[in-house]
């Protein structure tokens, strides 16, 4: 079944970008039909929705965070990546990848990858 | 922004007890909204789409209903397994928003 699996650094110096990856297996992005979204959890807190990605390269972003994040797709790797420049203490958070078939909800997540802004 | 609004944010509950979550939209999803599971340390798992469709390998002791602006989740007979924190979240918009989320404890 299709699996998804973040990656990338887990301490981010404030300022600089965030990058990170989640790589698809058991099925391909370049199939369509689904939404491939980033979602941040703040430590003890609730969901926030970053923005999604379609294999095509569509993408739609929280207005929350717009300004600063990129997401991109990577059809050949199976993959698809976050960018979350000028970070803050505010950004230290778990970060999951997750999947949803087009208008629904997310039925397939990432185990999740804690990342933590600090000098 | 489409605001979901959780309650209670928290509860205690024995096994074996029905448990009911509700969750308010700031506007009309019409049936766009689902709930999900999260236990600590684990990614959030999806048990209800379509505000009362089960998905896949849940168990029939969770049910959901509303459609509009009110939403409800029921567990009729908690299981030790049930303890953990549920989120709604709406899908109607494309600015994807969650619920604070109803953390159940053992009484």
């Amino acid at each position: 079944q299709v699996q998804l699996q973040e990656s990338g650094p887990g301490l981010v110096k404030p300022s600089q970008t965030l990058s990170l990856t989640c790589t698809v297996s058991g099925g391909s992005i370049s199939s369509g039909g689904y939404y491939w979204s980033w979602i941040r959890q703040h430590p003890g807190k609730g969901l926030e929705w970053i923005g999604y990605i379609y294999y095509s390269g569509s993408t739609y972003y929280n207005p929350s965070l717009k300004s600063r994040v990129t997401i991109s797709v990577d059809t050949s790797k199976n993959q698809f990546s976050l960018k979350l420049s000028s970070v803050t203490a505010a950004d230290t958070a778990v970060y999951y990848c997750a999947r949803a078939p087009d208008h629904n909800a997310f039925d397939i997540w990432g185990q999740g990858t804690m990342v933590t802004v600090s000098s | 922004a489409i605001r979901m609004t959780q309650s209670p944010s928290s509860l205690s509950a024995s096994t074996g007890d029905r448990v009911t979550i509700t969750c308010r939209a700031s506007q009309g999803i019409s049936s766009y909204l689902a709930w999900y599971q999260q236990k600590p340390g684990k990614a959030p798992k999806l048990l209800i789409y379509a505000a009362s469709t089960l998905q896949s390998g849940v168990p029939s002791r969770f049910s959901g209903s509303g459609s509009g602006t009110d939403f409800t989740l029921t567990i009729s007979c908690l299981q030790s397994e049930d303890f953990a924190t549920y989120y709604c979240q709406q899908y109607y918009s494309y600015l994807l928003t969650f619920g604070g989320g109803t953390k159940v404890e053992i009484k």
